[in-house]
């Protein structure tokens, strides 16, 4: 079955504007959460959703926000971008928020000039 | 609160032994898991502990000790196709019955012919 999918893969933004990322679960999965990584700090959470609800909520500015759909498809929203937001942001889908597996998709590759 | 120390860099020769610790401090603690990245791709799991002891899944090992808080991936037989990223992560429940998965800041390993 086909994996978690991310888009767009790369994306190239200015200080100040917003951007959306999307992610695809696998199919069945009802969990999604966000990850930023950074060289040096690992995965920092971001948030989780479940069933269109968000679970958790990591230490990030309320510039960083997220909602998950119906088919369990998920976007991540981040306004008034800073050079400090450019990083990989990964989205990982699991069964349910539980789950001891999760499952990662490649990631977008944000960069803010 | 929570926090995942391990080490930021091992080396190794092939066909070697080595061992990656991890320590954490977190509350409802349910489970340590380990994922491999490898530079540009994304993180895929490996191992879950939820209860103390060894758990073996080919030439990849996990230890988990609750009482010390404390886990380690054991890699054996060394291949150059080893050398990555290594996160210890932790379940941890978070607000009613989320369960939040933390990572660490990684390990990179290298393995020199």
């Amino acid at each position: 079955k086909a994996g978690v999918t991310q888009t767009p893969r790369y994306l190239i933004k200015t200080r100040g504007q917003q951007v959306t990322l999307s992610c695809s679960p696998i199919s069945g999965h009802r969990s999604v959460s966000w990850y930023q990584q950074t060289p040096g700090q690992g995965l920092q959470f971001l948030f989780e959703y479940f069933s269109e609800t968000q679970r958790n909520k990591g230490n990030f500015p309320g510039r960083f926000s997220g909602r998950q759909f119906s088919n369990s498809r998920s976007e991540m929203n981040v306004s008034t971008l800073e050079l400090g937001d450019s990083a990989l942001y990964l989205c990982a889908s699991s069964f349910g928020t539980g789950y001891t597996e999760a499952f990662f998709g490649q990631g977008t590759r944000l960069t803010v000039v | 609160g929570q926090s995942l120390e391990q080490p930021s860099e091992v080396t190794a020769v092939e066909g070697a032994i080595v061992q990656i610790n991890c320590t954490y401090q977190t509350s409802g603690f349910y489970g340590l898991s380990w994922y491999q990245q490898h530079d540009g791709g994304a993180p895929t799991f490996l191992s879950y502990n939820a209860l103390d002891g060894l758990e073996e899944t080919g030439r990849f090992s996990s230890f988990l000790s609750r009482s010390d808080s404390y886990g380690y991936l054991l890699l054996q037989e060394l291949q150059m196709k080893d050398s990555a990223s290594y996160f210890c992560a932790v379940r941890e429940a978070k607000s009613g019955s989320a369960r939040q998965l933390t990572f660490g800041s990684g390990t990179q390993l290298t393995v020199l012919p």
